[in-house]
């Protein structure tokens, strides 16, 4: 099973607004990433976490705060966000850097507005 | 910087014929190289991934070219089909540990 997955679907929140998304995986995965990606572009890194623990975060303003409270679910947390903050945004696995392999797997995404 | 170089942006292929896309990347440093899919509302399946070590991977009607030397890789889809409309990225990464992206190739298959 190499499934990822995230919920809301569809989320439309306002800018004062406070929400978070959820990712879900069980595959033993280690390491567990954000992106956010545009229309039309390809997905832009935000966050790695691995290990449970922060390793990347590519200067995202600090309105999505991240989280990792276990080794299968990552949660991001959004506050006082810009309609330019809409995009689908994106949860990844992959079992972890230097492992024998590096098959990074995809969730369906968030479908996110900012009104 | 682009990390890793794709073309074309869009390619318009007829049903049965072969689709090929491009991409290059600088750093030699990369030792895993995949491709992804992605449907419109979608998130990017992976669709074949390739080493270095190794100069093409077969999956089916997917193939990946693989050039060390000119530091190029490509993905062949050989009797491309309707289905197979989609948009398709490249990437490649070190041990892993972070993944770039080409910028993507909007692929139509006519019937």
């Amino acid at each position: 099973d190499t499934e990822v997955t995230q919920t809301p679907k569809h989320l439309v929140m306002g800018m004062t607004n406070k929400k978070s998304l959820k990712c879900e995986q069980h595959m033993g995965h280690r390491a567990m990433y954000w992106y956010k990606q545009k229309a039309k572009k390809p997905p832009e890194l935000m966050f790695v976490y691995s290990y449970e623990k922060l390793s990347i975060n590519e200067s995202v303003p600090s309105r999505f705060s991240p989280e990792c409270p276990n080794s299968s679910l990552l949660n991001l947390h959004l506050h006082a966000l810009q309609p330019e903050d809409s995009a689908l945004y994106l949860c990844a696995s992959s079992q972890y850097s230097g492992a024998s392999s590096y098959e990074q797997y995809f969730g369906p995404g968030t479908r996110l507005t900012v009104t | 910087q682009q990390q890793v170089k794709q073309s074309p942006q869009s390619l318009i292929v007829q049903k049965g014929g072969i689709s090929i896309i491009n991409c290059a990347y600088e750093n030699t440093a990369f030792d895993y190289f995949p491709w992804y899919q992605q449907f419109p509302g979608k998130g990017p399946a992976l669709l074949i991934a390739i080493r270095p070590d190794v100069s093409e991977k077969k999956e089916g009607r997917f193939t990946i070219s693989f050039n060390k030397s000119a530091k190029q890789f490509s993905l062949h889809i050989m009797d491309s089909q309707p289905g197979d409309s989609a948009t398709y990225f490249c990437a490649a990464s070190v041990t892993g540990n972070q993944f770039y992206f080409g910028t993507g190739t909007s692929l139509t298959v006519i019937p």
